[in-house]
């Protein structure tokens, strides 16, 4: 069965800094990840995805991850925090075990961003 | 853009009454979900459907949740007999049937129970 664990359930930078939110994932077959972000009293926006081809995968806001099967980690960069970057953000795997493909979420890794 | 749409945004209730939650996924997709949030937690799956029958549900799905898709467009979740512990963020998502499986989320419905 897939799971996913995000190391760390606070992360804070300066404005400017880099970010770096790590994500850990086991899955007995070739996975679908994701990343989703959630601002204060909203929903869940998607950030960027792997499913295959390239391992360095580009989203919105200037975020990218990068997929690394050896080590079986999707962590999440952005170059330089901005304070509007500020909100929790969700690691989550694509459950393909079960027919029903559901979405496994990591426990979620808040982001502070400091002026 | 196409985007999952819930009603309502906050939902208040009593403990021991019933309520439906709606979902408006989106229109060429094929698979539902339910998932819920309590407040400073991990989102959670709760049920999925697909072809007009749960495909799978969590163990938090017992006997007072049930999932319908009455007509062509709405997706609801009803929990029969709420009790203070369904307080949460409750989404709805939607996905086609490709197997790169991005599930569209809906803005969520906070549920209060009191």
């Amino acid at each position: 069965a897939q799971s996913v664990t995000q190391l760390g359930s606070h992360v804070s930078v300066s404005e400017g800094a880099l970010v770096l939110l790590r994500c850990n994932y086991s899955s007995s077959v070739p996975p679908y990840l994701f990343w989703y972000v959630q601002y204060p009293n909203q929903g869940l926006q998607l950030l960027l995805k792997y499913t295959t081809g390239a391992t360095l995968v580009k989203g919105i806001n200037g975020f990218e991850a990068e997929f690394k099967k050896s080590e079986t980690s999707f962590h999440l960069t952005k170059p330089s925090a901005h304070m509007s970057d500020a909100a929790e953000y969700f690691c989550a795997v694509s459950d393909l075990s079960t027919g029903g493909f559901k979405t496994i979420f990591g426990a979620g890794t808040r982001l502070f961003v400091k002026a | 853009e196409p985007e999952v749409t819930q009603t309502p945004s906050h939902q208040v209730t009593q403990m021991g009454q019933e309520v439906i939650l709606r979902c408006v996924p989106i229109s060429n997709h094929l698979y539902f979900y339910w998932y819920r949030q309590i407040l400073g937690q991990k989102v959670e799956f709760l049920v999925s459907f697909y072809n007009n029958e749960i495909s799978e549900k969590s163990e938090i799905f017992d006997d007072q949740f049930s999932v319908e898709r009455p007509d062509g467009s709405n997706f609801t979740l009803k929990i029969r007999s709420t009790k203070l512990e369904d307080s949460a963020m409750y989404f709805c998502a939607s996905r086609t049937t490709s197997g790169r499986n991005e599930q569209f989320f809906g803005p969520g419905t906070r549920l209060t129970v009191l």
